[in-house]
């Protein structure tokens, strides 16, 4: 089955213990992006990746870094999380641009 | 600043009802997407267009691209449509979409 795995779905942490989430593509999709989601401001993008080892800031990339050393996966990671990182964040991949994205099932992220 | 607004931000509808959700945009795009987003969280496609209408069962998605405006109709609404949906663009200029804050939908049966 086509799809975005995303790791894990709920998570609870403290200030400043590093984590990632991570996340996996089997489309063999170039497209990869994450995405976090606050109440009243809809989706927001952190940072995308076009292909391997391209990377780029979306509009909030403070805070945030990623890799893509592989097609498939594509881990955000959260050095020093910070009680505003909390967040309902998404995972996206697409291919050719004309099938639109298919994201990941989301992950719950508070910070205490 | 969103250069994506979506009309009307909450929807209550009767079951059967016809349901147009509005979405205008600001910039010159091309492309178009539509999703919906379940009272769970999980997002999933409906639609990615940049010209005309494109149909999938009950759900209709238009795109005027001289006007910046696209709608996405439900024909015989029901109960189980309960959803966000979300527009977002592309424009012409960049390499990522620009989401709407989404219209938050209700079906009574």
């Amino acid at each position: 089955e086509a799809q975005v795995t995303q790791n894990p779905r709920y998570l609870i942490t403290v200030t400043g213990k590093k984590l990632t989430v991570t996340c996996s593509q089997n489309m063999n999709h170039e497209y990869m992006s994450w995405y976090r989601q606050d109440p009243g401001l809809g989706l927001r993008q952190i940072y995308y990746s076009m292909n391997v080892e391209v990377t780029d800031k979306g509009d909030v990339p403070e805070g945030y870094k990623v890799s893509r050393k592989e097609k498939r996966n594509f881990p955000l990671i959260l050095e020093s999380p910070s009680p505003n990182q909390t967040s309902l964040y998404f995972c996206a991949s697409r291919g050719h641009l004309g099938n639109g994205y298919t994201f990941g099932s989301g992950t719950r992220l508070t910070v205490v | 600043k969103n250069e994506v607004e979506q009309s009307p931000q909450n929807l209550t509808a009767q079951e059967g009802e016809f349901i147009t959700i509005n979405c205008s945009y600001s910039v010159g795009i091309s492309a178009l997407h539509w999703l919906q987003q379940h009272p769970g969280g999980g997002i999933v496609s409906l639609f990615m267009l940049s010209s005309g209408k494109k149909k999938h069962g009950r759900l209709i998605a238009t795109i005027n691209i001289q006007e910046k405006h696209s709608s996405l109709h439900i024909t015989a609404s029901h109960p189980r449509d309960s959803a966000v949906y979300i527009c977002a663009v592309l424009p012409n200029t960049g390499n990522q979409f620009y989401f709407g804050t989404g219209t938050s939908l209700t079906v009574i049966p």
